[in-house]
């Protein structure tokens, strides 16, 4: 069975500096879809980024982007220039291929993501 | 805002009673999941529908259950509630079933609490 980990419960980062948040995960299967989603204290389920696993070129959404190694099933996720909105429970996601029958998400444990003024 | 609807946003309710959790995914979506987030448990996927016929199935209690309309809003129903069923309830919605190259799109959660 598929699992994602997030090792890291809770981080914090200063104002306008940089911070990564770790995801490891475990499949046999060679296709498969890795995310970051956000939720914020409103609750709502936001995603941040995606990254097809047969792309080898690492996604990058403005001031988010991943460091994907797939060998390692390792999909980090890096917050640059953080602010204060990016405040947050982050949360590392997959998904793969069932042949059809379903796309569900498999969640990690989330990460607590507080940003210092 | 996701276009993905869901009701109420709060319930609260004692042990034994039954509630149903209504959701309305974004138009055109055919396909909806329901999800649990649970202290414990974390984010769970509960079950799928497709165009009103059940997908897929996580870990879903034999007492909750759940069923897409023809107008493809969804309701999740969970009956003999106990307290350990306390959790945030997300439904999300997609377009395409057959496709990996989609996006799901979540509502922002019933959060039931059962006292």
């Amino acid at each position: 069975a598929q699992t994602v980990t997030q090792s890291q419960p809770e981080m914090s980062v200063q104002e306008a500096e940089t911070v990564t948040l770790s995801c490891t995960y475990d499949t046999s299967e060679s296709d498969y879809y890795l995310f970051w989603y956000k939720q914020p204290p409103s609750r709502q389920m936001i995603l941040v980024i995606r990254q097809e696993a047969y792309k080898q070129q690492n996604a990058t959404e403005n001031r988010f982007s991943v460091n994907f190694q797939k060998a390692a099933k390792s999909f980090s996720l890096k917050i640059s220039d953080s602010q204060l909105g990016d405040a947050a429970m982050y949360f590392c996601a997959y998904k793969n291929d069932y042949g059809g029958a379903t796309n569900k998400l498999i969640f990690g444990t989330g990460t607590l993501l507080a940003v210092q003024p | 805002d996701s276009g993905v609807t869901q009701t109420p946003k709060h319930l609260i309710t004692a042990t034994g009673q039954r509630v149903t959790l209504r959701c309305s995914p974004r138009s055109g979506d055919l396909s909806v999941y329901w999800y649990q987030q649970s202290l414990d448990q974390g984010l769970q996927f509960l079950i799928q529908y497709y165009n009103g016929e059940e997908r897929a199935k996580g870990n879903i209690l034999e007492r909750f259950s759940a069923q897409q309309f023809p107008d493809l809003h969804s309701e999740l129903n969970l009956s003999s509630l106990e307290l350990g069923d306390s959790a945030l309830y997300f439904c999300a919605s997609s377009a395409l079933l057959d496709s990996l190259n989609t996006e799901a799109f979540f509502g922002q959660g019933t959060r039931l609490t059962v006292v």
